[in-house]
């Protein structure tokens, strides 16, 4: 089943300790993104990647990082939570950047103490 | 800085009832996707337009686009509990690089029995 996965779907977490989302697609596709969603702010770009080893800020990209070291997986990365990174957090990925049918996955909901 | 709203925010309506919700911008839009949002899950495609005038029909869900692309609607007919969720609405502009995709923040409709 063509699909995005991540994990955890659930985190709770303190300020300052070190967390990763991981996301992982299985399609091949070229493009992946990171958003968060959050109440009256909407879906805003986080970071997003072309290919591999290809990447680059989306809106609102401080206090999150990323990499794409294989095709299939875009993790991301906060070095140091902070409570405003309180969000629902979602992995989409897109066979191309001309491609229009984006696939997301189930969510991340993160809270920081 | 292209804006973009959908309108209204919030629908609230009983089974059998007809909406309607808006998606419009200051800029022209060179494609335009309309996803739902369920509960506790990702946005899923439900269409792709494209052209100016273009009018789709899925089911009892009418997606028109603007003459001049920078307005689409979505028309609902006879809505039922099942179409509940967030109508969110994601431009391409003209002369974008289609590398960073803008949202809107949604119409949440609740659709009650």
């Amino acid at each position: 089943e063509a699909q995005v996965t991540q994990n955890p779907r659930y985190l709770i977490t303190v300020t300052g300790k070190k967390l990763t989302v991981t996301c992982s697609q299985n399609m091949n596709h070229e493009y992946m993104s990171w958003y968060r969603q959050d109440p009256g702010l909407g879906l805003r770009q986080i970071y997003y990647s072309m290919n591999v080893e290809v990447t680059d800020k989306g809106d609102v990209p401080e206090g999150y990082k990323v990499s794409r070291k294989e095709k299939r997986n875009f993790p991301l990365i906060l070095e140091s939570p902070s409570p405003n990174q309180t969000s629902l957090y979602f992995c989409a990925s897109r066979l191309h950047r001309l491609s229009y049918e984006q696939y997301f996955g189930p969510g991340t909901r993160l809270t920081v103490t | 800085t292209q804006l973009l709203e959908q309108s209204p925010q919030f629908l609230s309506i009983q089974e059998g009832e007809n909406l309607t919700v808006y998606c419009n911008s200051s800029s022209v839009f060179s494609s335009l996707q309309w996803y739902r949002q369920e509960p506790g899950e990702g946005p899923v495609l439900l269409v792709t337009v494209v052209t100016g005038g273009e009018v789709k029909k899925l089911k009892r869900l009418t997606f028109q686009f603007g003459d001049a692309r920078k307005d689409s609607s979505l028309h609902i007919t006879a809505a039922q509990p099942g179409d509940t969720g967030l109508y969110l609405c994601a431009p391409t502009y003209s002369g974008g690089s289609n590398y960073k995709l803008t949202f809107g923040k949604g119409t949440l409709l609740t659709v009650n029995p």
